[in-house]
């Protein structure tokens, strides 16, 4: 019954690789979005999705590259993984203004 | 650039006691969420408010925005060890795009 469930939660892996991260969401909600999580707690927008239709696209180096099969599901792929993409990142989903439900979070380190 | 400034950036203080946390900004925003985030988890949204002046109690906090709608505060009162976390504030502009401060964290020494 978990509103925003992403996978996985922990993600260790070496600078170079390709890896993806999944999001769900069974709220009925229109957006969906990945945040991004760093050290000092500052969350950012990467991604925002309405739709199907990417909305916000913010400044995010074009390794990242969200997937929507649905309005249910947004996909986070990241190829060739540097150091500096260590983070928590954060899906998120609302509808209109009413407030964003996150996930709990995925946890990226890169080595 | 819309900025939200949240203050103080750390507070920790005795169960018992009563704290305000503030979040300002030079931008006006049409909405106002707070949101609460514990370790290893996604922030959980409190409240929104939308209107200037606006008030809303969720038990022990409080939470006001200002007349202006640039700022906003959250007092909570007899704090218990249990409102330990981050505490952020999220702006929503027009095009409901939200931007959030970088939080102030609070901890509640038992």
């Amino acid at each position: 019954d978990t509103a925003v469930s992403q996978t996985p939660k922990y993600l260790v892996t070496q600078m170079g690789n390709d890896k993806s991260i999944k999001c769900e969401q069974n709220l009925g909600h229109d957006t969906m979005y990945w945040y991004k999580q760093d050290s000092k707690k500052f969350l950012k927008i990467m991604f925002s999705y309405n739709n199907k239709e990417l909305i916000i696209n913010e400044t995010v180096p074009n390794r990242f590259s969200p997937k929507s099969p649905d309005k249910a599901h947004l996909n986070l792929h990241i190829n060739s993984l540097e150091l500096g993409d260590s983070a928590v990142y954060f899906c998120a989903s609302s509808q209109g203004s009413k407030g964003y439900t996150f996930g709990s979070g995925t946890r990226l380190t890169v080595v | 650039t819309q900025l939200l400034e949240q203050s103080p950036q750390f507070l920790s203080i005795q169960e018992g006691e009563n704290l305000t946390v503030y979040c300002n900004s030079s931008s006006v925003f049409s909405s106002l969420q707070w949101y609460r985030q514990e370790p290893g988890e996604g922030p959980v949204l409190l409240v929104t408010v939308v209107t200037g002046g606006e008030v809303k109690k969720l038990k022990r906090l409080t939470f006001q925005f200002g007349d202006a709608r640039k700022d906003s505060s959250l007092h909570i009162t007899a704090a218990q060890p249990g409102d330990t976390g981050l505490y952020l504030c999220a702006g929503a502009n027009r095009d409901d795009k939200i931007i959030f401060g970088k939080g102030t964290r609070l901890h509640i020494l038992p």
